[in-house]
């Protein structure tokens, strides 16, 4: 069972280089969403989808665009990073239960800007 | 406030003891209540939901308190296996994407 397949989980961008991370379900879930984890900051919501063809912005969406074109991927595009962006980017997948969801998480890719 | 808050701790307990955290939340509309786990350098991965009448999976019990907006988590017994960050999950009614709080980091010693 692969769930939530993230690529890659190491990177290292200079400042003002573009890239994506890669996200991609096999279990139907209609809400994927990104995560970044800082020190002392827990996870934090950057942007997530409720369906193909819906996005929206979380809390720290500034630096980064989405798309949903399938049910599948979900993938995290950084436009112009920066030394701030540096961190670890969780992608996850989460179906409703009982009023709420379950999220099933990504390995994480681990950032760092120079 | 932010929306979930917890004690990052650490909290430092000896091979079998008995810890708690408690979670609270600011929107009262909220439904649905999670507790993650976290192991160092691993992505979270769900321990238990937290229902009305409260849960237990073996040592570890959850419970919600509406009135006062928290949540709790008592782990018994501890191992040194359970040396990881508790995060609380929180997810308002109608909204599809869970809350997180920052974890609470525990660390169990022999």
């Amino acid at each position: 069972n692969a769930g939530v397949t993230q690529t890659p989980k190491f990177q290292v961008l200079k400042t003002g280089q573009s890239m994506t991370l890669q996200c991609a379900q096999d279990m139907n879930h209609e809400y994927m969403s990104w995560y970044r984890q800082d020190p002392g900051m827990g996870l934090r919501l950057i942007h997530y989808s409720v369906g193909a063809g819906i996005t929206d912005q979380g809390e720290v969406p500034n630096g980064y665009n989405v798309s949903r074109s399938t049910t599948e991927d979900f993938p995290l595009r950084l436009l112009s990073a920066a030394p701030s962006q540096t961190s670890v980017y969780f992608c996850a997948s989460s179906y409703q239960v009982s009023g709420g969801t379950e999220a099933f998480f990504g390995q994480g890719t681990r950032l760092t800007v120079v | 406030r932010k929306e979930v808050e917890q004690d990052p701790g650490p909290f430092n307990v000896p091979e079998g003891a008995t810890v708690a955290f408690n979670c609270t939340y600011s929107n009262s509309a909220s439904q649905s209540f999670f507790w993650y786990r976290q192991d160092c350098r691993k992505e979270p991965k769900l321990l238990m939901s937290v229902y009305s009448s409260g849960n237990e999976d073996g040592r570890f019990t959850a419970q919600l308190n509406r009135a006062s907006q928290y949540i709790s988590l008592l782990i018994r017994d501890s191992k040194l296996s359970d040396s990881a960050t508790y995060l609380c999950v929180v997810n308002a009614g109608g909204s599809y994407i869970p809350t997180f709080g920052r974890g609470t980091s525990l660390i169990v010693h022999p």
